[in-house]
């Protein structure tokens, strides 16, 4: 079946520090992208998504970009603050559902 | 404002008690979803429904019921038969079950059995 593969970590940077969070997927066919995230003790909010092969999500300094022909949606982000701590899930669009991965803490220390 | 509200925000329960999770929406979405999510694990499907007085299993729904008597709201029965019920468990709607569609969630709760 489908399933979504991300980086688990934890992770911890210091502030300002370059962000990476892999994210590849199995399903055929061209499935919509999502990268979700969840502050601690709160629901999942939508961070970005991506529809299409080539198309570039992007909200708040985070971008990924759907990579059809490595089956990628990596996380990206150029300085990260504090306030970006949290759990960090990338999801495809199944046939009814979303299918996530398992999700990945980060910690950005001051 | 329009979103998903769950109640309550914790729960206790006695071991072999059922309990119930509410989740009420006012985005006029058809779909609405529940998940577990556990430590390590990420989320897992447990119910969906995609419109009134109709739902689907997920991948985890031995244990769990629920209902979908009205658009706006989603409960969710823990019963007995759940041989591990302690987890987060959230809530979540979309405008009709369809890949492309965004989810919105609401803020969870916590369940633990004592």
């Amino acid at each position: 079946g489908d399933s979504v593969t991300q980086m688990e970590g934890p992770v911890t940077l210091s502030e300002e520090a370059f962000l990476t969070i892999n994210c590849t997927y199995t399903a055929t066919g061209y499935p919509s992208l999502f990268w979700y995230v969840q502050y601690p003790g709160e629901g999942l909010q939508l961070l970005l998504k991506a529809t299409k092969a080539d198309d570039k999500g992007s909200n708040k300094g985070f971008e990924a970009t759907y990579r059809k022909e490595t089956t990628s949606f990596h996380l990206e982000k150029g300085s990260v603050q504090v306030s970006d701590s949290a759990v960090y899930f990338c999801a495809q669009g199944g046939s009814e559902k979303l299918v996530f991965g398992k999700g990945m803490k980060l910690t950005v220390n001051p | 404002d329009g979103g998903i509200t769950q109640s309550p925000k914790y729960l206790f329960r006695k071991e072999g008690q059922n309990v119930t999770l509410s989740c009420e929406q006012n985005l006029n979405h058809d779909a609405m979803y529940w998940y577990r999510q556990d430590p390590g694990q990420g989320l897992r499907l447990i119910y969906y429904s995609q419109i009134v007085n109709d739902f689907q299993k997920g991948d985890i729904a031995e244990g769990y019921s629920v209902s979908r008597e009205k658009k706006e709201s989603f409960p969710l029965t823990v019963t007995s038969a759940q041989k591990n019920p302690t987890a987060f468990y959230l809530c979540a709607s979309s405008i009709a079950v369809l890949s492309y569609n965004e989810q919105f969630f609401g803020p969870g709760t916590r369940l633990t059995v004592l």
